[in-house]
């Protein structure tokens, strides 16, 4: 069975550009997670979907952050502008209900110059 | 808010030599889930606990779930340079409709041989 599917795996850019990160979850499974991951503040949950509705974005630093999930299959995390603060992992995971263990995508590395 | 608290925060250990990481929560938990991440991968779960007081193992791992459900322990015997990784627990919010799950710091093993 395929696992959650991130893209891009690294992405480079520089600051004031639209970063866009794709994440395909496990079919099947009805819970999706946005998590950032950086050495000072370690894994932050940034925004979670149960049955593609967005159930909590008090993670999400700020506006410039966006997040959706048109379909079961696939969503999508936006920052619009860039900055280089947002220099992170990002991992995606689902699980196949909201309290279940939780399976992650391989991430994408995202720096921002 | 709830936190989860994870010491220590590094282990540097020879082969074969026990490890021991620690979890603490500032609230009960209703489950408690630990989750392993070799150096540049994501985070793959390991197990999950949910009763009082539950000792579960896998080979060489034991986890342990606290009687107050408030800590956890992971155990490695005789460490291998195969364990090499972060280890991270992660417990829920407890009550409510909103569920999130909160991550601690994680503990670095690194292991010479």
């Amino acid at each position: 069975d395929a696992g959650v599917i991130q893209s891009p795996r690294h992405e480079v850019t520089e600051m004031g550009q639209e970063v866009t990160l794709r994440c395909k979850p496990i079919s099947g499974h009805n819970s999706l997670f946005w998590y950032r991951q950086t050495m000072m503040r370690g894994l932050e949950l940034l925004i979670y979907f149960n049955n593609n509705v967005p159930i909590d974005d008090s993670g999400m630093p700020e506006d410039r952050f966006s997040a959706k999930m048109p379909n079961a299959s696939f969503s999508t995390l936006k920052i619009q502008p860039s900055e280089p603060r947002d220099s992170a992992v990002y991992f995606c995971a689902s699980s196949s209900k909201i309290d279940q263990p939780q399976h992650f995508g391989d991430g994408t590395r995202l720096s921002i110059l | 808010g709830q936190q989860v608290m994870q010491i220590p925060q590094y282990q540097h250990v020879q082969e074969g030599e026990d490890f021991t990481t620690y979890c603490n929560s500032s609230t009960t938990l209703s489950n408690i889930q630990w989750y392993k991440q070799r150096p540049g991968g994501h985070p793959v779960f390991l197990i999950q606990l949910v009763k009082s007081g539950e000792v579960k193992k896998q080979k060489r791992l034991t986890f342990q779930f606290g009687e107050a459900k408030k800590n956890s322990s992971l155990h490695i015997t005789a460490t291998q340079t195969t364990d090499v990784g972060t280890y991270f627990c992660a417990g829920p919010r407890s009550g409510g409709s909103n569920y999130k799950l909160t991550f601690g710091k994680g503990t670095l093993l690194t292991v010479n041989p």
